[in-house]
């Protein structure tokens, strides 16, 4: 079982719909949790991320972090054209990170 | 510039050869990290840097794999009698402090690694 397991997608939204992205895991011991956004041919970049559980917003951006049941959630509201890449969830207990395989988002002006 | 840079941005070596890939971290940041990111894949942490301390090198998958740093600058990541395999894009970030995820990572754009 893979520590962390994320669908791959792709996904396809209009502009101005509200996204969810979900990953779930199986560590109990983790304690941060992450989203990155990664463009095509770039580095992953930090979104936003959260500490335990409970949730985190920032401006059109929510992570939400349930660890009871090992799921935690990206929502993005009113999605632009500019939001389109790869999202990455990842999470970590220590010094190591443990990364989803990235949900493709396009959104479709 | 003020971000991670890595070098070469493409490498296209033949089966059995070692390859040397570079990573320069944003001045200042004492953590860095490689990781290996296959097509369709997550990113596969390789290996950590925290300052003079000895590196994690648990996730590297096998003894082909190595890495050095000196001191707080430059590392490289050497890949001896590469395969097939390790045809991927090879990652670096760095971070200020390396304290776990409370510490920003910052990514280079990659090394696009193809073993023919």
């Amino acid at each position: 079982q893979k520590e962390v397991e994320q669908d791959p997608g792709p996904l396809s939204v209009p502009e101005g719909a509200i996204v969810s992205l979900n990953c779930t895991y199986s560590n109990s011991a983790f304690q941060y949790f992450m989203w990155y956004r990664q463009y095509s041919r770039k580095g992953p970049e930090l979104l936003m991320y959260t500490y335990s559980s409970g949730n985190k917003e920032d401006g059109r951006f929510t992570a939400q972090v349930d660890k009871s049941s090992k799921y935690i959630s990206l929502f993005i509201r009113d999605s632009q054209p500019s939001d389109s890449a790869t999202y990455l969830c990842a999470m970590s207990a220590g010094s190591q990170f443990y990364f989803g395989t990235g949900t493709s988002l396009t959104v479709i002006p | 510039g003020a971000g991670v840079s890595q070098s070469p941005s493409n490498k296209v070596t033949e089966k059995g050869k070692d390859v040397e890939l570079r990573c320069d971290p944003i001045s200042g940041h004492t953590a860095l990290y490689w990781y290996r990111q296959r097509l369709g894949q997550g990113l596969e942490f390789l290996i950590y840097f925290q300052g003079n301390s000895a590196p994690d090198k648990s996730g590297l998958p096998s003894d082909r794999f190595s890495a050095e740093r000196t001191g707080e600058s430059v590392s490289t990541l050497t890949i001896q009698r590469t395969q097939q395999e390790d045809s991927a894009v090879y990652l670096c970030a760095s971070s200020l402090a390396g304290l776990a995820a409370a510490d920003t990572q910052y990514f280079g754009p990659g090394t696009r690694l193809t073993v023919l």
